[in-house]
């Protein structure tokens, strides 16, 4: 069994500023690991995943995600945070081969202020 | 098309009430989800369904029943619900579990 730890539950920042929200994971076997942003009152939408190969995923919207197996870790980062970024981020993982099982951490706030 | 519709947006319903929340997807997905969120927490999962077939049940009471007529729809019928059950009801699907889940917006239910 898997296991998603998000260890800061809110993550205020000004806007402009970069911001590094962190997802730690446990597994016994190999994982893809993913980050979701769920906007108030909607669905989640996937912003990147790690499958293999290259340990820094990028989205389209300037967040990046780097893969650290040593360190089980898959955190999120950016640059320059605008106000539009104000979500509740997820970090997520599923084994390889693990019936198409999704395991979220608990979630970070993030409240993007002028 | 690459969303997931799911229908109603919002529903209010009584403890002996029966009501169904639909999902349907027309990706091509063959994997579909049923995920319970309640505020300020992560979604959990409830059910998977594999080429139509359910795979997983986490330990979820009966009055909730999933069914898959087809591989574009799934259903979740309720039935004599509590309030405590009141939730976001978020339904996902995936072609295969490397390629991430795309999710509906969800269905606000209460039970009164």
């Amino acid at each position: 069994a898997q296991s998603v730890t998000q260890l800061d539950s809110q993550v205020p920042v000004f806007e402009e500023a970069p911001v590094e929200l962190r997802c730690n994971y446990s597994s016994s076997v190999s994982v893809y690991l993913f980050w979701y942003v769920q906007y108030p009152n909607q669905g989640l939408q996937l912003l990147l995943k790690y499958l293999s190969g290259s340990t820094l995923v990028e989205s389209i919207n300037g967040f990046e995600a780097e893969f650290n197996k040593s360190q089980t870790s898959f955190h999120l980062r950016k640059p320059s945070v605008h106000i539009s970024d104000t979500a509740e981020y997820f970090c997520a993982v599923s084994d390889h081969g693990g019936g198409n099982k999704l395991t979220f951490g608990t979630g970070t706030q993030l409240k993007v202020e002028l | 098309d690459t969303e997931v519709t799911q229908t109603p947006k919002h529903l209010v319903m009584g403890m002996t009430n029966k009501k169904s929340l639909k999902c349907e997807q027309h990706m091509g997905h063959r994997a579909m989800y049923w995920y319970k969120q309640k505020a300020k927490k992560p979604p959990e999962l409830m059910f998977v369904y594999s080429y139509e077939k359910l795979s997983i049940n986490e330990s979820v009471p009966s009055r909730f029943s999933p069914e898959c007529p087809n591989s574009s729809l799934l259903n979740l019928h309720l039935h004599a619900l509590q309030p405590e059950d009141s939730a976001l009801y978020l339904c996902a699907s995936s072609p295969r579990s490397d390629y991430g889940y795309t999710f509906g917006s969800g269905t606000r239910l209460t039970v009164v």
